[in-house]
């Protein structure tokens, strides 16, 4: 168990539909990220925030947003949803966010877009 | 550009030692990661290298060349719950980019 939380583990919706994904880090980590694994594919780096502002951005459609809160934990909006969302979503925290921090991930969200 | 190449693939036999490859190109550096992922699961971390050379942590070993953009995975003494993905990646800034991973199947 990394500490890092991700609700909720299973989501299935229809096209066109928004979403809302949930991570809380381990605690004591200030930065959060995100990432989107698909079938045969590499965890794609989607976008970073450090205590409560984005750090650094990936490649996030621009159909999809989050946000970091006051308490640190965040939230990713995916929004008119396609079939080729379907995916894993992962949520990992670090203690600074820096290149050097080690990255712990949550158990993910498998999204499921019919 | 970015760019992190490892194995698709491999097999090995429980008891064997294993050597997991990964080669890199960025534009930065700031340490090579290796993290294991069984099907399904979060990815969890192995080890850290920033300085070239062996880092050893029990049956798990990493080396880096920072000169060669070249890291190893060494798995000794494998266990047939070592049959995961393993995955090589790079932090050229504060972000992590992943290689695809390569598979390892133990076989008894």
């Amino acid at each position: 168990d990394s500490g890092v939380t991700q609700t909720p583990k299973h989501l299935i919706t229809a096209t066109g539909q928004r979403v809302t994904l949930r991570c809380s880090p381990r605690s004591g980590d200030l930065s959060v990220y995100w990432y989107q694994q698909s079938l045969d594919q590499g965890l794609q780096f989607l976008i970073q925030y450090y205590n409560g502002e984005e750090r650094a951005k990936g490649n996030i459609l621009e159909r999809f947003s989050a946000q970091q809160f006051p308490d640190l934990h965040s939230e990713l909006n995916l929004s008119s949803l396609e079939l080729g969302d379907s995916a894993l979503y992962f949520c990992a925290s670090s203690v600074e966010g820096y290149g050097t921090d080690t990255q712990y991930f949550g158990p993910g969200t498998r999204l499921t877009v019919l | 550009g970015q760019n992190i190449d490892q194995p698709t693939e491999m097999t090995a036999t429980e008891g064997a030692i294993v050597q997991i490859n990964c080669t890199y190109q960025t534009s930065g550096f700031n340490g090579l990661f290796w993290y294991q992922q069984h099907a399904g699961e979060a990815p969890t971390f192995l080890s850290y290298n920033v300085l070239d050379g062996l880092e050893e942590k029990g049956r798990f070993s990493s080396f880096l060349s920072r000169s060669k953009g070249y890291s190893y995975l060494l798995l000794k003494e494998l266990q047939m719950k070592d049959s995961a993905s393993y995955l090589c990646a790079v932090s050229p800034t504060d972000k992590l980019i992943f290689g695809t991973g390569t598979r390892l199947q133990v076989f008894p």
